[in-house]
């Protein structure tokens, strides 16, 4: 079964500064897709960034970039230049065989002016 | 794009209560619909899904049903609320079977007393 750990249960980050989002997963599958979802504070959950398992190239979106490691199992978020408007919770997510996603329990971040 | 609409988007509801939460989409077709519960603090947990009209998958065993009566409407039941349902619940979209992305309501946050 698949699986997603964010070690990470809050973050505090100077504004201006990059930030790392660690999530690391476990699957069998050899097909999976990876995503990073961000939840402000009023709840709804904003699509961030999308890494297919057979990519070559590491995504980006904008500030947004995902750090994949195949190998290691990890698809770490870097957020480049950190705004006031970042700090959120941000979820890791796996996508298995049956196109179910499947969550980690999510990394507080918050950015200090 | 997808837009969805969710309501109520607070309910505050006494133990044995009945419960209906709607959730309805825009801007595209035969979608795959989702029902996810979020308890504080913690990632999404997967409730129901649906592939079409009265095609409802049931993830986890509960109190709680669905219905998806019309291609672009969601309906999240249940007809005595424990407090343990207490929650944010969360009504997603995909464009159908192997579609990547979710596109996520407002939420919904139920308190049960």
């Amino acid at each position: 079964a698949q699986k997603i750990t964010q070690t990470q249960p809050g973050m505090f980050v100077q504004e201006k500064e990059a930030v790392t989002l660690d999530c690391t997963y476990d699957t069998s599958d050899p097909s999976y897709g990876l995503f990073w979802y961000k939840q402000p504070s009023s709840g709804e959950m904003i699509f961030l960034i999308y890494q297919g398992s057979y990519d070559q190239q590491n995504a980006t979106e904008g500030r947004y970039s995902l750090n994949f490691q195949k190998a290691r199992k990890s698809a770490n978020l870097v957020i480049s230049a950190s705004q006031l408007g970042d700090s959120a919770m941000y979820f890791c997510a796996i996508m298995d065989s049956n196109y179910q996603l499947i969550w980690g329990a999510g990394t507080k971040l918050i950015i200090k002016p | 794009s997808q837009t969805i609409h969710q309501w109520p988007a607070t309910l505050v509801q006494p133990v044995g209560s009945p419960l209906s939460l709607e959730c309805t989409v825009e801007g595209t077709s035969n979608p795959n619909l989702y029902w996810y519960r979020q308890a504080a603090g913690r990632g999404l947990q997967l409730l129901f899904y649906s592939v079409g009209i009265g095609q409802i998958s049931s993830e986890v065993p509960q109190n709680l049903s669905a219905s998806r009566p019309q291609d672009r409407q969601f309906i999240l039941s249940s007809k005595k609320l424990l407090l343990s349902d207490s929650g944010f619940y969360l009504c997603a979209c995909s464009r159908g079977p192997g579609a990547n992305v979710l596109t996520f309501g407002a939420g919904s946050r139920l308190t049960v007393l």
